[in-house]
């Protein structure tokens, strides 16, 4: 089984401080990981993944995520969080173990409400 | 290039009341899927398709049917709606994993269920 927790429903950050949005996973194998970002009103976009490789990974707007195999965490950060980088962030998890019809299954956290303040 | 398209955007419904809501990707995707989002419980996964003319069942099927007749379109049947179903509907789609991608979900922005 594949299992994905965001302990925080919601950061809060100033205009220009860093930013970091936690998600740790459980996955019986090597996991593929996700985030997606989703503004009010619209569906999810997808924003980085990490599936091999180096562990630093960089993405859409300026965030970047940090594969921790030991921590099994997958912790998304920004160096200087702008005020429209307000919405809810999901991590995903999906074992690369699985394979065969339905192997594109993702197992979604709750999200995080990301707020930053002017 | 649209991406993922779902209509209707909003619908009421009545308890017992029965309705489709379609989901039409012009990407060529091979995989497609149906989630519910409630607020607190993420995102879970209704019904998936691997392919024109197969389904199966995700995480909370029961009480939703679906059909791919098609390709491109991917509906969600309500057969007899209860108050437990308001919820925000998104379909996504994706390349298969034959495809040597490894890539991400593609969604559209929803359609608001309510039912009364």
């Amino acid at each position: 089984a594949q299992s994905v927790a965001q302990p925080e429903d919601q950061v809060n950050v100033a205009e220009g401080n860093p930013l970091t949005v936690k998600c740790t996973y459980s996955v019986s194998g090597n996991p593929y990981l996700f985030w997606y970002v989703q503004y009010p009103n619209r569906g999810l976009q997808f924003l980085l993944k990490y599936i091999t490789g180096d562990n630093l990974v960089k993405g859409s707007y300026g965030f970047e995520a940090e594969f921790n195999k030991s921590q099994t965490s997958f912790h998304l950060k920004k160096p200087s969080a702008l005020v429209s980088d307000s919405a809810l962030y999901f991590c995903a998890v999906r074992d690369i173990r699985n394979s065969g019809a339905g192997s594109y299954q993702l197992t979604f956290g709750k999200g995080t409400k990301l707020s930053v303040i002017p | 290039n649209a991406g993922v398209t779902q209509t209707p955007k909003f619908r009421v419904l009545k308890t017992g009341q029965s309705m489709t809501l379609l989901c039409a990707q012009d990407m060529n995707h091979e995989y497609m899927y149906w989630y519910r989002q409630d607020p607190g419980m993420g995102l879970r996964l209704i019904h998936y398709s691997v392919g024109e003319g197969t389904t199966a069942k995700g995480e909370v099927p029961d009480g939703y049917n679906v059909s791919r007749l098609k390709k491109q379109n991917f509906l969600l049947g309500l057969e007899s709606a209860a108050p437990s179903q308001t919820s925000v509907y998104f379909c996504a789609s994706s390349y298969s994993e034959f495809s040597g991608v490894t890539g991400e979900l593609f969604f559209g922005e929803g359609s608001r269920l309510t039912v009364l």
